[in-house]
């Protein structure tokens, strides 16, 4: 069974950090793109960043470009997000999810809730 | 940035009747591999997204045949056949063709 477990999220200052994290279990995850997007509070959907299989290639919302940071573990089976120069509108809920191949977003995971606030 | 503009934003529908959302792109969808990346998620209260449709028309494992995509190029559309309670949340379509994906606005699907 696929699973994508969110981790990470919590209260931090604006101007501060935090690195977020997706355990991924039941694939070869490895072999597959993965992405981030974030749901503000009562708010739509937002992409955030995406990477390839093997971390070579990253793409990044222009909101986020210059902050934020994706990467992965492939032997720990773990994608992460950085995120620095937090902004309150960075408030949200993060999710991790999985392309295969034609099927971008096949499977997501529970979210993470960011908070920006002093 | 391709901006996905759905309509309509609400839709009240009786059980047992009919929905239909559309979805039309800033720009055309169709990859230089000739796919067309156009998907459209379920998300229910309280829950993450759940894939419905990729590429225009396909259904995702486990999604009721009463789910239908449609369209090409910049103009696309998710129908119900029959809604049921089960179908309650929010609809969104997502390009995946280019390289920053895009979300529509939203479509809250409700019962009347």
């Amino acid at each position: 069974e696929v699973q994508l477990v969110e981790s990470g999220g919590g209260l931090v200052q604006p101007g501060g950090s935090l690195r977020l994290s997706c355990a991924a279990s039941g694939f070869t995850f490895s072999s597959y793109w993965m992405h981030w997007v974030r749901q503000a509070p009562g708010k739509g959907l937002v992409w955030v960043s995406r990477i390839n299989s093997d971390g070579s290639s990253t793409s990044y919302a222009d909101s986020v470009k210059g902050r934020f940071t994706i990467s992965r573990d492939n032997a720990k089976n773990t994608l992460y997000l950085q995120m620095n120069s937090l902004r309150a509108e960075d408030t949200a809920v993060y999710y991790c999810a999985r392309r295969d191949g034609y099927k971008a977003g096949d499977y997501w995971g529970q979210g993470t809730l960011v908070t920006v606030s002093s | 940035d391709i901006v996905m503009t759905q309509t309509p934003l609400s839709s009240p529908v009786t059980l047992g009747q009919p929905a239909s959302i559309s979805c039309r792109s800033s720009q055309s969808l169709v990859h230089s591999d000739g796919n067309t990346y156009l998907s459209w998620l379920q998300q229910r209260p309280g829950q993450p997204p759940r894939l419905l449709i990729y590429k225009i028309s396909n259904r995702f494992s486990g999604v009721p045949d009463r789910f239908s995509g449609s369209g090409a190029g910049t103009d696309f559309t998710l129908k119900i056949s029959r809604v049921e309670a089960e179908d309650v949340g929010v609809y969104y379509c997502m390009q995946a063709t280019h390289p920053l994906y895009t979300f529509g606005q939203g479509t809250k699907l409700e019962i009347k």
